[in-house]
């Protein structure tokens, strides 16, 4: 599958500052570009996902961006809770998704 | 709906032994993929379908690994006979295109002694 490359594997943030992950990725034909979250002893859940004819994606307090031309897209939570806490995976697809290595956020209370 | 149903949750068997899995994935969702999760190698993609035909089954690591589709409601995924390095945890997952967001089960923990 296509190679995708996380950055960083583990974040630690303050509660109610901004996290940030990138992924980027080597020659594709990758239209779909989607974050999972996974929480322990659970599935990953899809929690925000942007196509390549959009450059910026937002959903509340979660954003994507992408960048086509440097290959490399990047997940943005601003205003981090607890809750927030969790392993992030991002993913690229031509026909099946292919997943990064995941980042495990903790935000500290 | 449900979501993607996958059993068991956990499995523990001995080296040699057979082990299926079982997954129903979301009703109407075309395609249905088996993942396989480790510490050292991720999320790795095993086999796919699309309409219950094994489209491309590049990840299944060897003959000891089969996957089957009966039909749209139901996917086993079978290793016989398995080793100790076959321990992780498998999802299943569906869509209802190959590019576009895929809802995952909760995961089969397997550990082979």
């Amino acid at each position: 599958g296509e190679n995708v490359e996380q950055h960083p594997s583990t974040l630690s943030v303050q509660e109610g500052d901004s996290a940030v992950i990138k992924c980027t990725y080597s020659d594709s034909a990758s239209n779909y570009f989607p974050w999972y979250k996974q929480e322990l002893g659970k599935g990953p859940q899809l929690i925000i996902d942007i196509r390549s004819n959009v450059g910026e994606k937002k959903d509340q307090r979660i954003a994507v961006t992408l960048n086509k031309t440097a290959k490399h897209f990047s997940l943005h939570i601003t205003e981090t809770q607890p809750e927030d806490s969790a392993v992030y995976f991002c993913a690229l697809a031509d026909y099946k998704l292919s997943f990064g290595a995941g980042t495990t956020v903790t935000v500290r209370a | 709906d449900a979501g993607v149903i996958q059993s068991p949750r956990h499995e523990v068997t001995e080296m040699g032994q057979e082990v299926t899995l079982r997954c129903k994935p979301i009703s109407g969702h075309d395609y249905l993929f088996w993942y396989r999760q480790t510490m050292m190698r991720g999320l790795e993609l095993l086999i796919y379908f699309n309409n219950n035909v094994p489209i491309d089954d590049s990840g299944m690591p060897e003959d000891r690994f089969s996957a089957k589709m009966p039909n749209a409601s139901f996917s086993t995924l079978k290793i016989q006979p398995s080793e100790p390095r076959d321990s992780a945890v498998y999802f299943c997952a569906s869509s209802f295109k190959p590019n576009d967001g895929y809802t995952f089960g909760s995961g089969t923990r397997l550990t082979v002694v």
